[in-house]
């Protein structure tokens, strides 16, 4: 199992251009989420989704978008890159059960850089 | 929603000593408690969690315990090894698959 792949691991996008990060996972996981890290602020939620053909928002979901159209890919779209959106992305995948409660799997991430 | 602070933002500590990491939380609804570790250019990987229902667990030199009351719980590791030096990050949950995650603590232990 390559566990959850996230490409690319770095890029740098001009303000304005658009981009989507790829997140795919192999374990066959229903739950799947994205998240931002920034220095000294932890990780912060951006998108989630329980299933395929369902996402929901999470605590900064402005100037993003996903879908999710099988279990294994859930892509993030940046649209109208800013500045403020330079931050290294974490794709994440879980499997919720009673035993395992919600155990989160997370990808190496990806460093973007808006200039 | 929940707030998760974390203490402290960084820590120096001799091999062989003990880290000790503190977590407070808002929610009393929250039930489950899990800390990650991440490694440097790597995402964070689960190390322990607890329940609400449980005031202490360990696994090997690493331990949590947890106050109900205080709405706080901890990370204590014993026997620090170099390779204990890393970022943790504590968290917090309602029943639920939404984790709140502390800002973290960078961990160094010197040789």
């Amino acid at each position: 199992n390559a566990g959850v792949t996230q490409t690319p691991k770095f890029r740098i996008l001009k303000i304005g251009q658009s981009m989507t990060l790829q997140c795919t996972q192999d374990m066959n996981h229903n739950y799947m989420y994205w998240y931002r890290q920034d220095p000294g602020m932890g990780l912060k939620l951006i998108y989630y989704s329980v299933g395929a053909g369902i996402t929901d928002k999470g605590e900064v979901p402005n100037g993003y978008n996903v879908s999710r159209s099988t279990t294994e890919d859930f892509p993030l779209r940046l649209e109208l890159a800013a500045p403020s959106q330079t931050s290294v992305y974490f794709c994440a995948s879980s499997s919720p059960t009673i035993a395992s409660y919600n155990e989160q799997f997370f990808g190496p991430g990806t460093r973007l850089t808006v200039l | 929603g929940e707030n998760v602070e974390q203490h402290p933002s960084t820590l120096s500590v001799q091999e062989g000593d003990s880290a000790v990491i503190k977590c407070t939380y808002s929610d009393s609804a929250s039930n489950y408690f899990p800390w990650y570790k991440q490694e440097l250019g790597k995402g964070p990987q689960l190390i322990i969690d607890i329940r609400s229902n449980v005031g202490e667990k360990k696994d090997q030199r690493i331990a949590v315990t947890l106050n109900k009351t205080a709405k706080h719980f901890s990370l204590h590791i014993t026997e620090t090894q170099p390779e204990d030096s890393a970022v943790y990050f504590c968290a917090a949950s309602k029943n639920d698959y939404k984790l709140s995650f502390g800002a973290g603590t960078t961990v160094t232990v010197r040789a």
